[in-house]
């Protein structure tokens, strides 16, 4: 049981925008910034969205973030096959004193 | 670019140790905080441990507080995951990652990460 909590698996055709859930409490998302983390099959993980909307460079313009009160929100507009992958969110917790991170979403592009 | 490439992974029996490393390049690796996070096969990530850029500031996850040790070697640009009691729950491949951020702990990310080690805990 993860202390954030995603949706298992989300899905979309090309082209298409799709928006995936994280959802934390006071202690985590509430009061410390959220970043996102894009997981392709058989690789480490990749920052995708850090400081709940700031993008790295590198990485496109179709992925955005945004956070309110204790949830966050990682969002894909024109969806690639590419883009088929694990997507996990994380945050510090100040009560459990470390990061925490959600379950993961897996992604498939229909 | 910068690169983190971990060793020290393999087979160990429960109860045993290991120590996996994690060799840094391509950035100033003493003004930086790092992480290691690890993946149980099939499973999600899972914070272990991070570490402050001087090495004075450690945290760990209650998984493995009072079994496992973070510690690096500045002059060598190089960061350890000291694993002592292992159990079969912590099999699991092993990341090491940079920290990007600021306001240590709360405001840091995870900015890179290595390809991973992984450890077997079986008998």
């Amino acid at each position: 049981q993860s202390v954030l909590t995603q949706p298992p698996s989300a899905s979309g055709t090309p082209g298409q925008r799709v928006t995936i859930s994280c959802s934390g409490s006071s202690s985590n998302i509430g009061s410390n910034t959220v970043s996102w983390y894009q997981q392709l099959p058989g690789t480490a993980p990749k920052l995708l969205i850090y400081s709940n909307n700031q993008r790295p460079s590198g990485v496109p313009e179709r992925f955005s973030g945004s956070k309110s009160g204790t949830s966050a929100s990682l969002a894909i507009s024109g969806l690639q096959s590419e883009d088929e992958a694990d997507y996990y969110c994380a945050a510090w917790d100040d009560s459990l004193n470390g990061v925490v991170f959600g379950g993961g979403t897996k992604l498939t592009v229909l | 670019e910068v690169q983190l490439v971990e060793s020290g992974g393999g087979l160990v029996q429960p109860g045993g140790s290991l120590r996996l490393s994690c060799a840094a390049s391509e950035f100033t690796f003493s003004s930086y905080a790092m992480s290691w996070v690890r993946q149980a096969p099939g499973k999600g990530l899972e914070w272990v441990s991070s570490i402050s850029a001087s090495g004075r500031s450690t945290y760990y996850a209650d998984s493995v507080k009072g079994r496992f040790t973070i510690s690096r070697d500045n002059s060598k640009n190089t960061l350890y995951l000291q694993m002592n009691s292992l159990r079969g729950e912590d099999t699991a491949v092993y990341y090491c990652a940079k920290l990007g951020g600021s306001g240590w702990p709360r405001g840091y990310y995870f900015d890179y990460w290595g390809q991973g080690t992984l450890v077997t805990v079986s008998s």
